[in-house]
């Protein structure tokens, strides 16, 4: 079955600690997205990729850092920079092409907390 | 500036009823789209409608619809014949063309709950 997988589904991560999100697809999608999700609250826009070896920030990028070695795979990793961490974490991928009506598909998430 | 904006966030409809859920948008790309999806409390982001820039006709799945007014920048979701199922949340988001980036940007959102 396609689709995107992120792992783990939870994770708790101790002050100060560098933690790295997994999103793996194998839709062939060229473009993948991470988003952060506060309770109660949208989407914002982390960091995107729209190619291998190329990423763009998003709206919210600090204390964030992301890789794109791999068409399938976008790490996201949490850095001890990040202030306030715990969040749920959504990983996102598209095809692209000349259309724009591609709906992204969407990973479970990962429930982050800063213990 | 927000380039989605969702204004209600809360929303309640009688089970059968229709209801409109309203979003707003803003670029100045020519070339966009715009979609909503679900989110269950399981947190799971389902798709629901899609509506590109340069179509004429209003997009309709189902018991969904979007009721688009390009001169007004809106792109409200039409939910038609309320189920019990249909309480979640409900993003709209919109997807730029090349001079916004490709970015894909979400609303707040609005929480519909559905009642007997």
């Amino acid at each position: 079955d396609g689709g995107i997988t992120q792992s783990p589904k939870y994770l708790f991560r101790k002050e100060g600690q560098n933690v790295t999100l997994s999103c793996e697809q194998n839709l062939n999608h060229d473009a993948m997205y991470w988003y952060r999700q506060d309770p109660g609250q949208g989407l914002r826009l982390i960091y995107y990729s729209q190619i291998v070896n190329d990423f763009q920030k998003g709206d919210i990028a600090e204390g964030y850092s992301v890789s794109r070695e791999k068409k399938e795979s976008f790490p996201l990793t949490v850095t001890s920079a990040q202030k306030n961490p715990t969040a749920f974490y959504l990983c996102a991928s598209r095809a692209t092409g000349w259309g724009l009506n591609t709906e992204a598909f969407f990973g479970q998430g990962t429930r982050l907390t800063v213990v | 500036a927000q380039k989605i904006t969702q204004t209600q966030p809360g929303m309640f409809v009688q089970e059968k009823e229709a209801v409109t859920l309203d979003c707003t948008y803003d670029t100045s790309d020519q070339s966009y789209g715009l979609f909503w999806y679900k989110q269950p409390s399981s947190g799971e982001m389902i798709f629901l409608i899609y509506q590109g820039s340069y179509d004429e006709q209003n997009a309709t799945e189902g018991r969904y619809s979007l009721n688009f007014q390009k001169a007004r920048k809106s792109a409200n979701l039409v939910i038609s014949a309320s189920q019990l199922g249909d309480s979640a949340m409900y993003f709209c988001a919109m997807r730029e063309g090349l001079r916004g980036g490709n970015k894909l940007t979400f609303g707040t959102g609005t929480q519909l709950k559905v009642e007997l």
